[in-house]
Order: structure tokens, then sequence, then C-alpha cells
């Protein structure tokens, strides 16, 4: 079975700090990578995904996030944080078997103004 | 165009009564899942419909959770006698097909508790 992990739980940053959230998968084959965004009081929302080509893949408001297949990994970055990224941030992956994404159990990002 | 939507936004209940959960999906997405988001544990998918193809049921915890998709478009899902731990958002995705390269979008959620 294929699973995600999000390492960080919550994480707190100032304003202007630099952003990296880790997720790690355990399936082997080829993938289709995402990360989702949820605003307070809002819903999911696609920051970003991954299906093949570049494994350095921008995505909206300035996240970009890197594909590594040797470290399994899909790790989401911004230079430069600001307070309305304040939200909680999930990982997921799908494999060619699956019919459905699996999730990483999200991770809650803080930042103070 | 319109985004998934989903309805009631928010339903209390009882324990042991039903209850049912509406999703409209994106038009022209022929692909639609339910999953759960449960305080903690992330997203939990439950069941996926892809055109009129019998239905992936496999993540649906008991038999007391059923759903349909009446005519390719809106679903409805189903629990039956509920129970507090049944309590959690429950959120519908679709996307234009199943398969590979896939991009599913959410709608807003129904948020549950069972009292």
């Amino acid at each position: 079975a294929q699973s995600v992990s999000q390492h960080n739980h919550h994480v707190i940053l100032s304003e202007a700090a630099s952003l990296e959230l880790g997720c790690n998968y355990s399936y082997g084959g080829t993938v289709n990578l995402f990360w989702y965004v949820q605003y307070p009081g809002q819903h999911l929302q696609l920051l970003l995904k991954y299906f093949s080509g570049d494994p350095l893949v921008k995505g909206i408001k300035g996240f970009e996030a890197e594909f590594i297949k040797s470290k399994f990994s899909f790790n989401l970055r911004k230079p430069s944080v600001q307070w309305s990224d304040t939200a909680e941030y999930f990982c997921a992956v799908k494999g060619p078997g699956y019919s459905t994404l699996t999730f990483g159990k999200g991770t809650m990002l803080l930042v103070s103004p | 165009g319109a985004g998934v939507s989903q309805s009631p936004s928010n339903k209390v209940t009882e324990k042991g009564k039903d209850v049912e959960l509406r999703c409209d999906p994106i038009s022209g997405h022929t692909a639609l899942y339910w999953y759960r988001q449960s305080l903690g544990q992330g997203l939990e998918f439950l069941i996926y419909f892809q055109g009129n193809s019998a239905p992936d049921k496999s993540g649906l915890p008991s038999d007391r959770f059923s759903a349909e998709r009446t005519g390719g478009s809106v679903s409805t899902l189903t629990i039956q006698r509920t129970q507090q731990e049944d309590s959690a958002v429950y959120l519908c995705a679709s996307s234009f097909r199943a398969g590979r390269e896939e991009t599913q979008y959410f709608g807003p959620g129904t948020r549950l508790l069972v009292l």
C-alpha cells in the first residue's frame, strides 16, 4: 500500500522566513505528487503538482516543490513566507495501480507578522 | 465555471439517525471521490466513482456507509445509524477522468457532528 509521511505537524515561522515542509512517500513506481493547501475556513485547493518532466515544480503564490526520486521525497518550499500563508498543507501521492489519492496527515503552518 | 459543491455545509444529528450528504461535481467531470477528514487524521479515502463503472468501495469503514451516483453526476453519501466516531468533515472531489495524470478538485465539505 502507498503511504505518505509529513514530518512536521506544526511549524511556526516569522514573516520573511524561508519554508521547507517535508514529504516522503512509500510507493516505488511511477507516481503523481501533489501539494494541497487549506486556508482557515476555506476548502482544499491545489498548490502544485508533479506528473513528469522537470522535477522542480512551481506552483501558485511563490511555492515550489522538488521531486527527488531516489529519496522518495517531494518537499515544499517558499523562500519568504507571508502572514497570509498561514494554513494547513497536505502532501498527496497517487500511484498508477491506485484509484485514489493517499494524503499525509498535514502540516499546520502559522506565520506570525 | 462552478467548482464542486456540497450540501449541507453543516449537519448535526443524534446518534442512531441516518444522514445523507450531497455532492455536485464540476460539470463534465466523470470521476467523483468521497473522503473523510477527521481531526488529526488527515484525509481518508471512502469511495470512488468513474463514469458508469462499478464504484471502488474499498475505503468505506463499515456497511453503515454507502454512496450512489445518479446519472453520472450528483452523488449522495449515506451514513446509517450514525455513531459519534462518524463525526468528521466529509469531502467530495471530482476530476475530468480518473487515471494517469489526474487532478482532483475538492468541494468545501460537510461538517458532520453526531451527538
